[in-house]
């Protein structure tokens, strides 16, 4: 089955610098990708997608790169603000049928003001 | 509101007592899916349902563990005799799939998690 691996667990940034989350999978059929923040407490949600047929996705200061070949996508973050602190989750399946996605360990993303 | 709803959002029992957890979908929502949340891990998947068939159920689900979704519509996960290996938030999440092979599958939309604590 799918294997995901999460790079750093934990990041500390300057307000305004850029953040930058890895992840690598292991099943080369996976080719649904979602992102999602989890702030304390709450539920995770996604911030961004990317589906296989695409190497790059960008919405606003976010963004999440693709490389099929080597089994690796991250995030981007770009500006980072106070409120960006959070738990960031990466997660690799496949549609159809989306039923088998499996989760990173998860990153600590804490911005400082 | 009408994202997708747990609960009890927490629940504290003691070991070998059974336990009931409810979810409700968002209502256009066909598919609806079970994990499990430890601390400091992601979401790891227990099982799922397409309407009420339950297709898939991870090895995490033990035999004390069943989910039910009779109408399609809200589902119940039961954990029997807990243990405090069963200590963790169980979140729900649901998608709309298109298509009769599911060709086309939407987000997962995450509940808010009930946090079971096992004494």
């Amino acid at each position: 089955g799918e294997n995901v691996e999460q790079h750093p667990s934990t990041l500390s940034v300057q307000e305004g610098d850029s953040a930058v989350i890895k992840c690598t999978y292991s099943d080369s059929a996976s080719n649904y990708f979602p992102w999602y923040k989890q702030e304390l407490g709450k539920r995770p949600q996604l911030i961004i997608d990317i589906r296989s047929n695409v190497g790059e996705k960008k919405d606003q200061r976010i963004a999440v790169t693709l490389n099929k070949t080597a089994k690796h996508f991250s995030l981007h973050i770009t500006e980072t603000q106070p409120e960006d602190s959070a738990v960031y989750f990466c997660a690799a399946g496949r549609i159809p049928p989306n039923n088998d996605m499996r989760f990173g360990a998860g990153t600590r993303l804490t911005v400082k003001p | 509101d009408t994202g997708v709803s747990q609960d009890p959002r927490h629940k504290i029992t003691k070991r070998g007592q059974n336990v009931t957890f409810r979810c409700d979908p968002i209502s256009e929502h066909n598919r609806l899916y079970w994990y499990r949340q430890t601390l400091g891990q992601g979401p790891e998947f227990l099982t799922y349902f397409q309407n009420e068939a339950q297709l898939e159920k991870s090895r995490l689900l033990s035999d004390r563990f069943s989910a039910e979704r009779p109408k399609g519509s809200f589902s119940t996960l039961e954990i029997q005799r807990t243990e405090q290996g069963d200590s963790a938030m169980y979140l729900c999440a649901s998608s709309l799939v298109y298509g009769s092979t599911g060709g086309r599958a939407d987000t997962q939309y995450f509940g808010p998690g009930t946090r079971l604590t096992v004494l």
